[in-house]
């Protein structure tokens, strides 16, 4: 069975440019995930779709974050302007949408590094 | 407070300890727990779910406690392949969709 692709896999950017991540979930995964994790920490949740609708984004900085899941699959997630603090990986999950029972399958993550 | 918090170690153990780990929650309300396992620079993993009548698998035996709102992981003959970084993640979420938290990670190593 194919995991949650990501890519890129590693990016560098300079401060105020923009960038953006791409996942394509687990076939028939109803539920995504994008998660930050920096360095040191646990993964922290920034926003949560169910099939093309968002669930819980009430941790995602939206005056610079931005995320899509168009026609319930693929998914992006953008930053502009990138800042310092915004190095981390970013890690996408999904999975079947069993709301007791939620067992997260992560991608290999992307990456970021702001200079 | 944070809503899952955990003790961030590092935890320090000879090959063939036994290891604990503890972790607490705020929401008396979650619905389902889980240990995840992540390697250095890696992606999270399923370690295995948490029972409320307590549930082993080969060397890891883990358990939750409701009425403290605390769920605690215990590996036996430690292996140096358990060296990790053990994430405790609770569901918090109600209605019809889940909140999945994550706790900050206790970090463990085995030596020799």
């Amino acid at each position: 069975e194919a995991g949650v692709a990501q890519s890129p896999r590693y990016k560098i950017i300079e401060k105020r440019q923009s960038v953006a991540f791409w996942c394509n979930p687990i076939s028939g995964h109803a539920t995504l995930y994008w998660y930050q994790q920096i360095l040191g920490q646990g993964p922290k949740l920034l926003i949560q779709f169910q099939n093309n609708g968002v669930v819980d984004d009430s941790q995602l900085p939206k005056d610079r974050f931005s995320a899509e899941r168009l026609k319930g699959v693929d998914s992006t997630l953008k930053i502009q302007p990138a800042k310092l603090e915004d190095s981390a990986v970013y890690l996408c999950a999904s999975s079947l949408g069993d709301r007791y029972n939620e067992k997260l399958f992560f991608g290999s993550g992307t990456q970021l590094s702001v200079l | 407070r944070k809503e899952v918090e955990q003790d961030p170690g590092p935890f320090n153990v000879p090959e063939g300890a036994t290891v604990a780990f503890n972790c607490t929650y705020s929401n008396s309300a979650s619905q389902s727990f889980f240990w995840y396992r992540q390697d250095c620079r890696k992606e999270p993993k399923l370690l295995m779910s948490v029972y409320s009548s307590g549930n082993e698998d080969g060397r890891f035996t883990a358990q939750l406690n409701r009425a403290s709102q605390y769920i605690s992981l215990l590996i036996r003959d430690s292996k140096l392949s358990d060296s990790a970084t053990y994430l405790c993640v609770v569901n918090s979420g109600y209605s019809s969709a889940s909140k999945i938290i994550f706790g900050s990670g206790t970090r463990l190593s085995i030596r020799p």
